[in-house]
């Protein structure tokens, strides 16, 4: 079975600080990975996809890539009360037919 | 708006009954997918469409039929509804590029209820 494991959460962080969120990955053909965001009620929204090793920035969303350990993070610096959200991390193969799977999201609350 | 729609919003039916969901996108993308998220959020891939081909047909009870008429519609027909399939359905629609970056854009989703 090809999963995406992430913590449930929920992850609680203060307003104006670092959150980091995690995930990890089985299938070693993933190539390419993804955040969404997904707000209560809502449907998911991408904020950030990787595909190299290391960093990639947008904003005030860092996400890293670890092929070696299959290993997948987001940072978001600055955390406002808006930013709580479930985050849904998935992975999916190069090329083809973009079979995507998702986590099971790690729910996070930024406390005001 | 450019966007992917879904219709109903919310179903409530008894089981056994027999229903659809209907969804549309605008956004010109040549594939379409039936997600389900069950109550602990998980998003499990039902089924997948490449314009107008069935082409991602995961473990899923042949109660649910989807179809695609054209490659902007997809539809899902569930018959036979039971307590287990009370989740919210999701479609989305993506551009295949051929690179690894694939980004899919969700409907609002469908909540079913099955009483």
């Amino acid at each position: 079975q090809k999963e995406v494991e992430q913590n449930s959460g929920p992850l609680s962080v203060p307003e104006g600080a670092i959150a980091s969120l995690n995930c990890t990955y089985s299938d070693r053909g993933s190539q390419s990975f993804f955040w969404y965001r997904q707000y209560s009620g809502k449907s998911p929204e991408l904020i950030m996809f990787i595909y190299s090793n290391g960093d990639k920035e947008d904003g005030r969303f860092t996400a890293q890539l670890n092929k070696a350990s299959q290993y997948v993070s987001l940072l978001i610096r600055d955390s406002q009360p808006s930013d709580s959200a479930t985050y849904l991390c998935a992975a999916a193969p190069s090329g083809g037919y973009q079979k995507v799977t998702f986590g099971t999201g790690t729910k996070l609350q930024v406390i005001p | 708006d450019t966007a992917v729609s879904q219709t109903p919003k919310y179903l409530v039916t008894q089981m056994g009954n027999d229903k659809s969901i209907k969804c549309e996108q605008n956004l010109g993308h040549d594939t379409m997918y039936w997600y389900k998220q069950d109550s602990k959020k998980f998003l499990k891939i039902m089924f997948s469409y490449n314009n107008k081909e069935l082409i991602i047909n995961e473990t899923v009870p042949n109660r649910f039929s989807p179809k695609s008429p054209d490659k902007a519609h997809l539809n899902l027909h569930i018959n036979s509804l039971e307590l287990g399939d009370s989740a919210v359905y999701f479609c989305a629609s993506s551009q295949r590029q051929g690179v690894s970056y694939n980004e899919q854009f969700f409907g609002p989703g469908t909540r079913l209820t099955v009483l």
